[in-house]
């Protein structure tokens, strides 16, 4: 079947490194993503993955890709306030014409 | 360049009422997908519209329906509201670029059904 698993809340220090996980169970996804979701707004692609790859860097943003396990993560360098917000991986399984199915988030709180 | 817009961006709507809500794709893009956001959870897939035709559809009932403009514009249509199709409706549009068919997002329509 096809499930996508966060853990729920991350709490960190500004300034910090943040490191948000993923579990997928679709071995054959193609491409793999993060969005970030801001109280009351919609969702803003931060990055992606393709299958292919183990690692990608944009900025303070990492992701690293471990096929073998299903699991994918975000390092978020040097944390922000700003950056505290509703996190969410997403596959498109190999099944659907880009139809993206969605973990249920992580909240990350950045305090001062 | 315009990215996703969506309208309206709040709705209130009595159970068994009809609702339609709008989309409009960013510029260069020709399929739009409709999900489902309901509170503390992650969007769900409702359908995907390409060439005016339904692609793909997720598993909800028929009381959701859909359709697609010429000019790639997309309208979502829910029938004999229940309470619990209350929830933040999301609009994605893409197009082949980099990263397959990545998926840009619209600000949502936020339905209350009373």
């Amino acid at each position: 079947g096809e499930d996508v698993e966060q853990s729920l809340f991350l709490s960190v220090r500004e300034g910090d490194s943040s490191v948000i996980n993923c579990t997928y169970t679709d071995s054959s996804s193609t491409y793999l993503y993060w969005y970030k979701q801001e109280p009351g707004a919609g969702l803003q692609l931060l990055t992606y993955i393709f299958s292919n790859m183990d690692m990608k860097q944009d900025q303070r943003l990492t992701v690293l890709l471990n096929k073998k396990d299903k699991h994918l993560s975000l390092r978020i360098a040097d944390t922000q306030t700003g950056d505290s917000a509703i996190y969410f991986c997403a596959e498109i399984p190999n099944s659907g014409y880009s139809t993206l199915t969605f973990g249920k988030g992580t909240m990350l709180l950045v305090s001062p | 360049d315009a990215g996703v817009t969506q309208s309206p961006t709040h709705l209130i709507k009595t159970r068994g009422q009809q609702v339609t809500l709008r989309c409009s794709p960013k510029s260069g893009h020709d399929t739009v997908s409709w999900y489902q956001q309901a509170l503390g959870q992650g969007p769900q897939f409702i359908f995907q519209y390409y060439e005016e035709e339904e692609r793909q559809r997720g598993n909800f009932p028929d009381r959701f329906s859909g359709h697609q403009f010429p000019n790639y514009s997309s309208e979502l249509n829910v029938n004999a509201l229940l309470l619990g199709d209350s929830a933040l409706y999301l609009c994605a549009s893409s197009g082949r670029i980099a990263g397959g068919e990545t998926q840009y997002f619209g600000p949502g329509t936020r339905l209350l059904v009373l």
